[in-house]
């Protein structure tokens, strides 16, 4: 029951922009976009998260449309340690139970 | 320095047998989950403390148990494992629960049961 859809899969070039697609056509007005990223064999990793405007860390943009149905994870310099499942997350209200709803996920491979 | 740890790291157990994991946050956060990561990898919650204070109980068996002795601890007994239960299973931490909060994950726990 995500209620986002991402590519299975992406591939990218070492030292190239990395963007990821995520669609959340039934967002609600006061639901957040997270991505996280999972490498091999370890735990989620927060990257980024946006409500409306667009977002940039040390890590990575987020571009968000001004309808608010999709948005874009951009990675700047793709590394090959960025080769990892990237989840774009809408946060879900439902009364009092707060969670995150999540997909499959984007596979990325950066190659070198 | 670990933030959110969690022991052991493998597991694997017979049918039948009672099992725990460990969790320990250093973050000072004051809301800890469990989330359950299956072989087709969808992540979902199972549940989440706030404050020691159950606030997330999803649909899971009642074998499965959370204990928060302290709001820096969350640990997870799963009683008479099945072989269903097989899978990886991660502690996080947050500070609130609220929207905006960043979650933190341990590195997993995999459970394998025999």
């Amino acid at each position: 029951d995500a209620k986002t859809t991402q590519p299975t899969s992406m591939d990218c070039a070492e030292g190239r922009a990395a963007n990821l697609p995520c669609n959340h056509s039934t967002i609600s007005g006061n639901e957040y976009v997270y991505w996280y990223r999972q490498i091999h064999s370890q735990g989620p990793q927060y990257i980024i998260h946006g409500l409306k405007n667009n977002e940039t860390n040390e890590m990575a943009s987020l571009i968000i449309t001004e309808d608010r149905k999709s948005s874009t994870l951009i990675l700047p310099h793709a590394t090959l340690r960025d080769t990892a499942v990237y989840y774009c997350i809408v946060r879900y209200h439902a009364g009092n139970n707060r969670k995150l709803i999540w997909g499959l996920g984007t596979s990325l491979a950066v190659n070198p | 320095d670990t933030a959110v740890s969690q022991t052991p790291k493998y597991l694997v157990t017979q049918m039948g047998n009672d099992k725990s994991i460990k969790c320990e946050q250093n973050l000072g956060h004051d809301t800890m989950y469990w989330y359950k990561q299956d072989s087709k990898k969808f992540l979902k919650i199972m549940f989440s403390y706030n404050n020691k204070e159950l606030i997330i109980n999803e649909t899971v068996p009642n074998r499965f148990s959370p204990k928060s002795p302290d709001k820096a601890h969350l640990n997870l007994h799963i009683n008479s494992l099945e072989l269903g239960d097989s899978a990886v299973y991660f502690c996080a931490s947050s500070w609130g629960h609220t929207l905006g909060n960043t979650i933190y994950f341990g590195e997993g726990s995999w459970l394998t049961v025999v």
